[in-house]
């Protein structure tokens, strides 16, 4: 069962460009989580989604970020307009339902993907 | 709002040793969920250990366990014989109880542990 998987691990851009980041979650799980890593920080929430809704978004800045979980594909985020303050590491993590895994289930994941901005 | 702090940036311990590492958090819930993971050099989030509020008992994985003080909102981790894989950085987290917050987990800023030779 492979484990959550992102791409890409490594990622430039120059300043005003896009930056797509993507979030296969585990086999069966359905919510996905995305956080950010600054450096020498520790993890910082930014959205948690289900299929095709977003749960809580309370974590993501206001302007040019924005998040997704299509029915069919990835998780994506999407940061536009990249400015030098994103470069970090971005973490997703996924698991079941609450509801089957429970509130004590923990979130696996993914190796991360490193935005560097130019 | 809930919060977790790591009030130990860095520690050190030597291998074969027991070391302790603290953490705090404030919640106005009841009934939540505790977490310690570990993030080594190649960056990947492996949880270590995990806790229910509502059970007394410490939880223990091997020679991890932790000391749970739910009145005083305390949760360390204690890690014995102490080995050269277990350097990393250390992220103690807070999840909600289930129909309350959402299912996030809030992070601590982490403790960068080094066990020396």
């Amino acid at each position: 069962n492979a484990g959550v998987m992102q791409n890409p691990r490594h990622l430039v851009r120059r300043r005003g460009q896009e930056a797509r980041l993507r979030c296969s979650p585990m086999k069966g799980h359905s919510h996905v989580y995305w956080y950010r890593q600054l450096p020498e920080e520790g993890l910082k929430f930014m959205v948690y989604l289900q299929k095709e809704n977003i749960i809580d978004e309370s974590g993501m800045p206001k302007e040019r970020f924005s998040a997704e979980f299509p029915k069919e594909g990835p998780s994506i985020l999407r940061i536009q307009q990249v400015v030098r303050g994103d470069s970090a590491a971005y973490f997703c993590a996924s698991s079941p339902p609450p509801r089957l895994a429970g509130m004590a289930g923990e979130l696996f994941f993914g190796e991360g993907s490193r935005l560097t901005v130019l | 709002a809930q919060t977790v702090t790591q009030s130990q940036p860095e520690m050190s311990v030597q291998e074969a040793e027991t070391v302790t590492l603290s953490c705090t958090y404030d919640t106005s819930e009841s009934n939540y969920y505790l977490f310690w993971y570990k993030q080594p050099p190649s960056r990947q989030m492996i949880l270590v250990i995990r806790q229910e509020a509502y059970k007394q008992q410490n939880a223990t994985e091997n020679r991890f366990s932790v000391n749970f003080q739910k009145a005083a909102k305390s949760f360390s981790l204690k890690i014995s014989d102490s080995q050269l894989g277990d350097t990393a950085m250390y992220f103690c987290a807070f999840r909600g109880g289930y129909g309350g917050a959402t299912n996030k987990l809030i992070f601590g800023t982490g403790t960068l542990l080094a066990v020396q030779p």
